[in-house]
This record gives C-alpha cells, structure tokens and sequence, in this order.
C-alpha cells in the first residue's frame, strides 16, 4: 500500500502539553500533507510540506519533514481541548491532488 | 465552513436499495473527489471528476458509479447496497491545480 504509516494510532494528554504526531511512506513523495478530523465531520487541511522542504510552521503548528527516512511528524504545541480530534497525513505522490493518499490517522484527546 | 456541501446529511436504508450522494462544490473549483470512510478500511478514494469528466479511479466498485454535471455539481449513486457499504461518504473539492483538498461534512451512510 502507498499510504502513509501513522502512529502512534491514539494519543491521549493533558492540556497545555505538547502533542506529537508521526507518519512513515515508503516512496519517493512530491509533498506531504497534515489534516484533522473532528468527530464525524470533514476533513480540514492544517498544512502542506513539500520534498524540498523541511519543517514548516503554522500557528501552534510544526511539521518536520526527513525525506531520508520517508517520515513527517506534526508538533501541536500548547495543546487546548479544542484540538482534541483525529489527525490524518496525506502522502501526495505528485503535484495534484489526485494522487493524494490518506494514513489511518491519530486519535488525539486533550484532557483539560 | 469549507464552502463544500454535501447532502443528505444522514442516509437510513436496506440492503439492496439504491441511494445518490449530492455535492456541490466549492465556488471556482472544477474538480471534485469522492471518498469513502469506514473503520475498517480508513479513508478510501473512491473516484475524481474534472469539470464534467472523469480523471481519476480508486477504490471504487461496480455497483458504485458517479457524474458531474455542466453546473459543477456532482453525485454518486450506490446500488444493490450491501450491509458493508455502510460508511460516512465525503465529497471534497479543488481549483484542479491545487494540491490541497476542501472536504465537506459528509454523508453518513447506514445500510439495515
């Protein structure tokens, strides 16, 4: 399968704890995508790291990227209740969307 | 709000039946994805379209099929429906050349 390898598959921490979030791919990959899911509803996307990229930040939001050994992690800094959710990488293995392809995701809670 | 919308919101019939899923995609955006998601088997990509024709095929069975039409909108019939099918079903949208998805809320799907 191409999809990504997330893990670990649930987390669960106090508030104001920092969460972090890992995917693993197995191919060469044109960028790398994070989404969140709260239950039941859509996907929202969070942030997108290219190959030639390697770490981005969006708000309380970090995301590494290390090609070499075909993972991303996704920081959440300063974690609220509110970013309680599922957490999905997407591996994109070329430039659109199409060839977007989705891990099984992270179940984050935060207690507060 | 992701500016993508989905209906029906929930969707309660037997096996056997046949249902269509509505889309309507995000303002500008000619393409449109579909996506199937389950406990078992994650988030499937089912099928794409671009501007009224069809670009792309996933994970996507016979008794499944989809269309958009010139107004941009989309649908996807499932029929002969089988207890499995049973799923909340997504619908997202991109410009076409965008990389990143726009989903809507979903369809969830129960077949008794």
């Amino acid at each position: 399968s191409q999809q990504g390898e997330e893990d670990p598959q649930a987390l669960s921490i106090q508030e104001g704890e920092n969460a972090t979030m890992n995917c693993s791919y197995k191919t060469s990959i044109n960028n790398l995508q994070w989404y969140r899911q709260n239950s039941g509803r859509g996907l929202v996307h969070l942030i997108l790291i290219r190959s030639n990229e390697r770490e981005k930040h969006s708000g309380r939001l970090r995301v590494t990227l290390d090609t070499s050994k075909k993972s991303s992690s996704l920081l959440i800094t300063a974690s609220r209740a509110a970013d309680t959710a599922s957490y999905f990488c997407a591996i994109g293995y070329s430039g659109s969307a199409r060839q977007l392809t989705f891990g099984s995701g992270t179940q984050l809670t935060v207690l507060p | 709000d992701s500016g993508v919308t989905q209906t029906p919101k929930h969707l309660i019939t037997a096996t056997g039946q046949r249902v269509t899923l509505r889309c309507s995609p995000r303002s500008g955006d000619l393409s449109v994805y579909w996506y199937q998601q389950s406990l078992d088997q994650g988030l499937q990509f089912l099928i794409q379209y671009y501007n009224g024709e069809e670009r792309a095929k996933g994970n996507i069975l016979e008794r499944f099929s989809a269309q958009q039409f010139p107004d941009l909108h989309s649908e996807l019939n499932l029929s002969s429906l089988e207890l499995g099918d049973s799923a909340l079903y997504f619908c997202a949208s991109t410009t076409g050349t965008d990389e990143k998805l726009f989903f809507g809320s979903g369809t969830q799907l129960s077949v008794l």
